[in-house]
């Protein structure tokens, strides 16, 4: 594997679910985030974890909780969501203590809440 | 992070080159200038950035005015492949703000 994968790619879930989204990167950086990006809409940054740590919490609802063992794998849990938290989710990593650091994205995990 | 402004929509003919323009007026000294594109429900691809000088790579040249104030993307021969939306943006301290971007269509 090559680059930032996301699993599972498409997910549908009732609002009573719980279910977990995962990214892992394979490029040795430091920084992953998650975003949100809903229809016709621009993405949105939900949180930021560097070496571990949480950085920013975008004022994401607690139904929303992420998770970052290590630096290469990031989760996001979700339960008791409601039907406009629909969107194409996205990862991304980068590395933060470059002069620049741009950020490679995963290809998204597709959810749909009924 | 400065504010960016983008047209919403812009066509191209396949094979000529795709001129794409972005104001950035608030920007600060040391902001770098990043651009990105994302192709229908993918993930946004990251094509080229720059702080002062103009920049090549395989994908795309990059061209900033000498004030910084704007800058324009050019996919030199744009193919059917490149339709896209095409975010510009102003980059400092890690955090990515994405605007609606430029929708590319590129036409046969």
């Amino acid at each position: 594997e090559t680059g930032v994968t996301q699993t599972p790619r498409h997910l549908v879930m009732g609002m009573t679910n719980k279910k977990s989204l995962k990214c892992e990167q394979h490029l040795g950086h430091n920084a992953m985030y998650w975003y949100k990006q809903s229809a016709k809409k621009p993405l949105e940054l939900m949180f930021v974890y560097n070496f571990k740590e949480q950085t920013e919490n975008n004022s994401v609802p607690s139904r929303f909780s992420p998770e970052c063992p290590n630096s290469s794998h990031l989760f996001l849990h979700l339960h008791t969501l409601q039907p406009e938290d629909s969107a194409l989710y996205l990862c991304a990593s980068s590395q933060v203590d470059r002069q620049y650091n741009e950020q490679f994205f995963g290809p998204g995990t597709r959810l749909t809440v009924l | 992070d400065a504010k960016t402004t983008q047209p919403t929509s812009m066509d191209c003919a396949e094979g000529r080159a795709a001129n794409l323009p972005c104001n950035h007026s608030t920007i600060s000294g040391n902001e770098y200038v990043y651009w990105y594109r994302q192709i229908h429900s993918q993930g946004p691809q990251y094509i080229i950035h720059g702080l002062k000088n103009n920049e090549t790579n395989e994908m795309a040249s990059l061209i900033i005015t000498e004030d910084r104030k704007s800058s324009t993307l050019i996919l030199p021969h744009a193919t059917l492949r490149d339709t896209a939306v095409y975010y510009c943006i102003g980059h400092q301290g890690g955090k990515l703000i994405f605007g609606q971007g430029t929708e590319l269509s590129v036409k046969p």
